[in-house]
């Protein structure tokens, strides 16, 4: 079965720095696509970015990156030029191909970002 | 405008009761699925629908009920025999084509406590 791990449980950013939230996967299935969302406080689940696992290049959503490693198995987010409005709790998540919509979260990093 | 719709947000149950949450999608997806989230943790999946008048169970389908009558509409019952039913209740829908690798979108969840 797969697994997510997040090891960061929260951190604090400064507004308008960058930040690296970290994802790991476990997966034996070669097909596959990895999820982050953002929550914040009101609930709902925003997607943010998307990548596969045969993409070549990683993927990018405006100030949001996704750093894919794959031999390492890993896919880390990067929000550039933080914002306040960036505090929110930021999950990962899997999704194989066979089964898609079926996603493994992580447990979540809670960002907050300062002034 | 579309999207999922929960409804409703806030759900109030006493103990022994059955209740029905509401989603509702105009994206015109045929993949729908319900996942559970409790306090600090990522969700977990109840129940998915690949097509209409079909569905099968996630990780922690036990308590749980769903239909699948219409391709827009997939409500989850949550019955007495769900042992610990407080939760946040997110419901996400996807085209299904898993070749694209195409995102999962989530509604804006819905709090259900029991009293």
């Amino acid at each position: 079965a797969q697994k997510i791990t997040q090891t960061q449980p929260g951190m604090f950013v400064q507004e308008k720095e960058a930040v690296t939230l970290d994802c790991t996967y476990d997966t034996s299935d070669p097909s596959y696509g990895l999820f982050w969302y953002k929550q914040p406080s009101s609930g709902e689940m925003i997607f943010l970015i998307y990548q596969g696992s045969y993409d070549q290049q990683n993927a990018t959503e405006g100030r949001y990156s996704l750093n894919f490693q794959k031999a390492r198995k890993s896919a880390n987010l990067v929000i550039s030029a933080s914002q306040l409005g960036d505090s929110a709790m930021y999950f990962c998540a899997m999704s194989l191909t066979d089964s898609w919509g079926k996603l493994q979260f992580g447990a979540g990093t809670q960002v907050v970002v300062t002034p | 405008d579309g999207g999922i719709t929960q409804s409703p947000k806030y759900l109030f149950r006493k103990e022994g009761q059955n209740v029905t949450l509401s989603c509702e999608q105009n994206l015109n997806h045929d993949a729908m699925y319900w996942y559970r989230q409790d306090p600090g943790q990522g969700l977990r999946l109840i129940y998915y629908s690949q097509i209409v008048n079909d569905f099968q169970k996630g990780d922690i389908a036990e308590g749980y009920s769903v239909s699948r009558e219409k391709k827009e509409s997939f409500p989850l019952t949550v019955t007495s025999a769900q042992k610990n039913p407080t939760a946040f209740y997110l419901c996400a829908s996807s085209t299904g084509d898993t070749v694209s690798g195409n995102t999962i979108y989530f509604g804006e969840g819905s709090w259900l406590t029991v009293v």
